[in-house]
């Protein structure tokens, strides 16, 4: 299984301001994904995170509002742009073995926008 | 899009009970997979199934993919107290571009009475 830190664990934001994420694993991995977890609700796949290039984006979600970046095969940044209080949620990221389709979470990033 | 059906929403048992719960999709899976989230932290990975109607345990914990591969069930026996938590289904569906794309069921509370 791969080890998965996010920074930061929590943070309390103004309405408006952007946050960005960071997500870093301890081996090269191929897949990458964003998820959310709103309040009391099931996980929700945002985006996979290509390296060196655009994410892939899941309905309803735009880059202009989630950028991510994924610079090298062991992390990668989500941004939650002009935020309100609807994006108060858990961010997830997750990272997919492809010898053995197994996916693993990292602690998620509880994010309250005030 | 694809669904997934989980039961029960949430399940108060005594300790030393056993529990069930399953999740049913509206389309195929190729891998279903089993996850405890507890308050605050990414869920975590319990058990993963490859194959239609592969039967794998993990301790006290049984999962099975069903032969359709559109269900799959999570056994629990003789809960222990520290089994409180949320479970979640998850399951990619068949394809390439589907290929660790998570789709989550709405998940079971379990509350364990000690």
């Amino acid at each position: 299984s791969a080890v998965i830190s996010q920074k930061p664990s929590r943070d309390i934001c103004q309405r408006g301001t952007s946050l960005t994420i960071q997500c870093q694993v301890d081996s090269q991995v191929t897949m990458m994904f964003w998820y959310r977890q709103q309040p009391g609700q099931s996980l929700t796949l945002i985006a996979t995170a290509n390296q060196g290039s655009e994410a892939t984006y899941e309905s309803g979600f735009v880059i202009d509002k989630f950028p991510i970046s994924r610079p090298n095969l062991t992390f990668s940044t989500l941004t939650v742009s002009n935020m309100s209080p609807e994006d108060s949620s858990i961010y997830l990221c997750s990272v997919t073995a492809r010898t053995s389709g197994s996916t693993y979470f990292g602690p998620g990033t509880r994010l309250t926008v005030t | 899009g694809q669904q997934l059906n989980q039961s029960p929403q949430s399940m108060f048992i005594q300790e030393g009970e056993d529990v069930s719960m399953n999740c049913t999709s509206s389309s195929i899976f190729n891998t279903w997979l089993w996850y405890k989230q507890d308050p605050g932290e990414g869920p975590v990975l319990l058990i993963a199934l490859y194959k239609a109607g592969e039967l794998t345990s993990n301790g006290r914990l049984t999962a099975q993919f069903g032969i359709t591969r559109k269900d799959s069930f999570l056994n629990i026996s003789a809960s222990i107290p520290s089994d409180v938590g949320i479970y979640f289904c998850a399951g990619h569906g068949a394809g390439g571009t589907s290929y660790g794309k998570l789709t989550f069921g709405q998940g079971t509370i379990l509350t364990v009475h000690p």
